[in-house]
């Protein structure tokens, strides 16, 4: 079964461009989670979607979006990029909607904004 | 709100030796408990977990208990391998957010032969 797989892998781009990254579950999966891990504030809940809804979004700003096909694949958007938002990129997915349930991460995109 | 608090790294240690990383939260309700681990270059990788007091997740020789009087997750090996190198992060479930995870600021182990 293949894993949570996360494109591209690596990313370079310059302050003020927008960025699109991808995110393709385990099949079966419906739920998708995005986190931002930075070497200074760790690891950070951007949002989540479930059947093409966003049902929770941590604390970013406006220029942080996302979306969910019908197929459960996930897209995440970055406009007007910053210094800041260099970073790596997780995705997690997991099977039902529920907290208890396991999630499993993607190897990440590495952001690098310059 | 939701918060997890682990002892800060990098944690050194020789082979075979025992190892504790703790971990603490604070949550509103009763949440579910996880420990991830992260090794160089890639995504986490969940070693095990806990949905409820008492409860003891286990996994590759590793162990937590969900203590919910002492509000504690800690983590323990009675004996690492080299190959335990990585970084350790607790995380728990924030309360009403369905797939959110809230996560420590990470222990970094390193293992020497």
């Amino acid at each position: 079964k293949a894993g949570v797989t996360q494109t591209p892998r690596y990313l370079i781009k310059t302050r003020g461009q927008q960025v699109t990254l991808s995110c393709s579950p385990i099949s079966g999966h419906r739920s998708v989670s995005w986190y931002q891990q930075t070497p200074g504030q760790g690891l950070q809940f951007l949002f989540e979607y479930f059947s093409e809804t966003q049902r929770n979004k941590g604390n970013f700003p406006g220029r942080f979006s996302g979306r969910q096909f019908s197929n459960s694949r996930s897209e995440m958007n970055v406009s007007t990029l910053e210094l800041g938002d260099s970073a790596l990129y997780l995705c997690a997915s997991s099977l039902e909607g529920q907290k208890n349930t396991e999630a499993f991460f993607g190897q990440g995109t590495r952001l690098t904004v310059v | 709100g939701d918060s997890v608090t682990q002892m800060e790294g990098p944690v050194t240690l020789s082979e075979e030796a025992f190892l504790t990383i703790n971990c603490t939260y604070t949550a509103t309700g009763y949440p579910s408990l996880f420990w991830y681990v992260q090794y160089p270059g890639e995504g986490l990788q969940l070693l095990l977990k806990a949905t409820k007091a008492d409860d003891k997740g286990s996994n590759k020789g590793f162990e937590a208990t969900y203590r919910k009087e002492t509000t504690s997750f800690h983590l323990e090996k009675g004996s690492v391998q080299v190959s335990d190198s990585a970084v350790y992060f607790c995380a728990l479930s924030a309360s009403g957010g369905y797939n959110k995870l809230i996560f420590g600021a990470g222990t970094r182990l390193a293992v020497h032969p």
